[in-house]
């Protein structure tokens, strides 16, 4: 089951521009992490953030949370052409499984 | 190094044959994970394991198998009852099993078309 929709599917800025993805999800989380994909690769963790966190920043990157509206940003600022890649929203769900849910991910295209 | 390694990168399987994925990782961890992912969409969980010698169903485990013997080791079989197995298969780690605020660990993947 997917629980994470994320939006826009796609999108493409010049270097130097912010660029900010969204997730939204349906049932109660313990946290939600950001991944990033290179084509063909496997996924890096970015950030990780508890319910119970609003804001949280690391670096170029600043993720919000919102429980209330089941919904998170991903923003990063000042974008560089090393950033393009596909960036997924993942949800831990109640209960300690160490399960994740994925989106269906935001593909970035950032022209240098 | 430390990290997750899967082979082979590319598998090519004639229909009706079962082939196997490797995923081994030296990271000391718990708990390994089997994704698939299809064109341009996100991650579906096929089997996980939380500890050694366990492991459990994930969403789309039909046609597929998992051993866990070895700690560091998590195979993946695609079996000729998976119907549509041409996919980007990941496998993952996370320090523990029982914990929802582990991150995950990526192999690099491996790629498997049925001719």
């Amino acid at each position: 089951s997917q629980q994470g929709e994320e939006d826009p599917q796609a999108l493409s800025i010049q270097e130097g521009e912010n660029a900010t993805m969204n997730c939204s999800y349906k049932t109660s989380i313990n946290n939600l992490q950001w991944y990033r994909q290179n084509s063909g690769r496997g996924l890096v963790h970015l950030i990780l953030i508890r319910s119970n966190e609003r804001e949280k920043h690391s670096g170029r990157l600043r993720v919000t949370l919102d429980t209330s509206k089941k919904s998170s940003s991903l923003l990063i600022t000042a974008s560089r052409a090393a950033d393009t890649a596909s960036y997924f929203c993942a949800t831990a769900t109640s209960g300690n499984t160490g399960k994740l849910i994925f989106g269906q991910g935001t593909t970035l295209q950032v022209k240098p | 190094d430390g990290g997750i390694t899967q082979s082979p990168k590319y598998l090519f399987r004639k229909e009706g044959q079962n082939v196997t994925l490797s995923c081994e990782q030296n990271l000391n961890h718990d708990a390994m994970y089997w994704y698939r992912q299809d064109p341009g969409q996100g991650l579906r969980l096929i089997y996980y394991s939380q500890i050694v010698n366990d492991f459990q169903k994930g969403d789309i485990a039909e046609g597929y198998s998992v051993s866990r013997e070895k700690k560091e080791s998590f195979p993946l079989t695609v079996t000729s009852a998976q119907k549509n197995p041409t996919a980007f298969y990941l496998c993952a780690s996370s320090p523990t099993g029982g914990s929802a605020y582990n991150e995950q660990f990526f192999g690099p993947g491996t790629r498997l078309t049925v001719l």
